[in-house]
């Protein structure tokens, strides 16, 4: 499986900043993801980055708030925009892994664990 | 309806107990389903796929019954370091995954 590499690993942020996830992947994957789960919660698809293009969003998510970057297959960033205290979770970067034959197996980054305050 | 159902636990169980986990999904057409682990602040980590036929892994059997849309996980001979939250993972007809809330098990010693 892949190694994914994510920064930074925890913040304590002020409400009303903006900061950005970083996510290194150490292949070239062709899809990558980002999820949040908030305190208590399962986790929640935010988006399908795409490479080279604009991110898919799923419902409840919009690009000014959640700005996906993929400039390459082996790079992504998930900006979390003008932050309040709901949005204090973790931010996990997952890729997919099709190799296995058992359909979309996921792996995923060992998380962004963001506090507003 | 949740679309992946899980009870949330936690189970208490003595090391050494046999434990099982069920878990209901809503789309019949959904594929395939995974169970995965997530220890306490850290990321899911994927335990075993879940196959028609059923799989065994070491002590961990996972089930899949698509006639009533759940699927299983047994652990057998619990050890201590199996105490995590056990997360169903169903992927759906569009190939996007669905995620349970979680089961969380607790083995004492």
């Amino acid at each position: 499986s892949a190694v994914i590499s994510q920064k930074p690993s925890r913040d304590i942020c002020q409400r009303g900043t903006s900061l950005t996830i970083q996510c290194q992947v150490d292949s070239q994957v062709t899809m990558m993801f980002w999820y949040r789960q908030q305190p208590g919660q399962s986790l929640t698809l935010i988006a399908t980055a795409n490479q080279g293009s604009e991110a898919t969003y799923e419902s409840g998510f919009v690009i000014d708030k959640f700005p996906i970057s993929r400039p390459n297959l082996t790079f992504s960033t998930l900006t979390v925009s003008n932050m309040s205290p709901e949005d204090s979770s973790i931010y996990l970067c997952s890729v997919e892994d099709r190799a296995g034959g058992s359909g979309n197996t996921i792996y995923f980054g060992e998380g962004s664990w963001l506090t507003v305050v | 309806r949740k679309e992946v159902e899980q009870d949330p636990g936690p189970f208490n169980v003595p090391e050494g107990a046999t434990v099982a986990f069920n878990c209901t999904y809503s789309n019949s057409a959904s594929q395939s389903f995974f169970w995965y682990r997530q220890d306490c602040r850290k990321e899911p980590k994927l335990l075993m796929s879940v196959y028609s036929s059923g799989n065994e892994d070491g002590r961990f059997t996972a089930q899949l019954n698509r006639a009533s849309q759940y699927i299983s996980l047994l652990i057998r001979d619990s050890k201590l370091s199996d105490s995590a939250t056990y997360l169903c993972v169903v992927e759906d007809s569009s190939y996007k995954l669905i995620f349970g809330s979680g089961t969380r098990l607790l083995v004492r010693p």
